[in-house]
This record gives C-alpha cells, structure tokens and sequence, in this order.
C-alpha cells in the first residue's frame, strides 16, 4: 500500500475565499471518508464515498462544504466563503469493502488557517 | 447517538511504567472498536482493532486492549513503556453497517526518558 495522500498539507486563505483540498486513496480501496479535526478534539466525520457515490453526510458539512469523488478514484473537498471557524485538519481516509474486517487509513491531512 | 469518552486527557510516565488508558463507549449494540495513534509529525495509524471474538486484542509495537462489553471499554494496556511511544492515542467505534467512526478526544502521552 502506497499510503493515503492529501494535498495540499498546509493552506492559509483570507476569509471569504474558496479553498479547494484533494485526497488520493489507497489505489485499490473502494470507500474514501473525509473528517475534520480541531484542536484538542479527535476527528469528527464529514462524509464518505463509495465509489464516485457519496452516501452519507454529517451535519457538520453545511452548504458551503462539497465534495467529489467524480471517478471513484481521487476526491476533493471544496470550502466556499471561507470562515475563521473553518480553521481545522481535514483528514482523509480510506477502506476496502473486499477487505474483511474492513478498516479506515488514514492520509496526512490538509491543515486549513483561515485569517 | 454514539460517543466515546476517553477520561485521560494528558499522560506523563517514566520509561518502563506500566500503561492503561482508559476508553467507554456509549452504544447498547454490537460495535468495532479502534485504537489509532498519532506520532508527533506523523498522520494517525491504526494500533489495533477489534470486531469479534477473543475480547483481548494484540497490536504493533506491544499494546493491546480489552474489550468489556459489560463495562463497554475497551482500554489500552502496554507492560512497559518507551520514550518513542509518545504520541496522542484515540479510541473510535462504528457499528457494523455503518462507516462513520466516532472518535474519543484522545490522550496525549508523553514517556520521559
């Protein structure tokens, strides 16, 4: 397994503007989940997919939050108008459904700073 | 809802000293249990997890954990400590089915040389 990737790992943004974040999964992993983390919390979900299908959603992920998975492959996760209360890791996961026992990797992360 | 509580906040303990800490889960049903540990600088990786059977679980690097069904825990145990073990541990639990893991607050460790 080449790991879980992310990209950027580090973004500052003025208030206001959009951000956009994207996660490479583990190539042959089907399911690929987003979280955020604040500081001093443990990962909170966002949502997930499987394949390019995105099947749940938490109430965390208001309306200026979308993501993407328009291949089944790579994901991206877009920020609109950006809040100071924004601020937080975004972390990606990923599982296999083929997997028994099926269990979340998780990638670095994009840390957001917004100003 | 599910939520998971870890009461230890901030560990210090010198190398070579036992560990435990603690982790609960509130859920009446069947759950998959995790512990996840964040190295300083690195990304979270999984230390061990459990789903079935035998309620003593090993992981990498000498920890394993019980799982209490009765006392819905599932706490972190590791004979003796070493330095490289500082790092934040987080207990997760999702239900079977289900893909959202809920994760504890974590505990931040810190093993003295």
């Amino acid at each position: 397994d080449t790991g879980v990737s992310q990209d950027p790992r580090h973004k500052i943004t003025k208030r206001g503007q959009n951000v956009t974040f994207r996660c490479d999964p583990i190539s042959e992993h089907n399911r690929l989940y987003w979280y955020r983390q604040t500081l001093g919390q443990g990962p909170e979900f966002l949502t997930y997919f499987q394949n390019e299908a995105q099947l749940e959603k938490s109430r965390l992920l208001s309306d200026r939050f979308s993501a993407e998975r328009p291949k089944g492959s790579f994901s991206t996760l877009e920020i609109q108008r950006t809040e100071q209360g924004d601020s937080a890791m975004y972390l990606c996961a990923s599982s296999s459904t083929q997997r028994e026992r099926e269990t979340q990797y998780f990638g670095p992360g994009t840390r957001l700073l917004v100003l | 809802a599910q939520s998971v509580s870890q009461h230890n906040h901030h560990v210090i303990l010198s190398e070579a000293a036992s560990l435990e800490l603690g982790c609960n889960y509130s859920y009446g049903g069947t759950v998959n249990l995790f512990w996840y540990v964040q190295y300083p600088g690195q990304h979270l990786q999984l230390l061990l997890k459990y789903f079935s059977g035998d309620p003593l679980v090993k992981g990498i690097k000498g920890f394993e954990a019980e799982f209490i069904k009765s006392k819905f825990s599932f706490n972190l145990r590791k004979p003796s400590v070493q330095w490289s073990d500082t790092a934040e541990y987080f207990c997760a639990v999702n239900i079977p089915g289900f893909q959202k893991l809920v994760f504890g607050t974590g505990t931040r460790l810190l093993v003295s040389p």
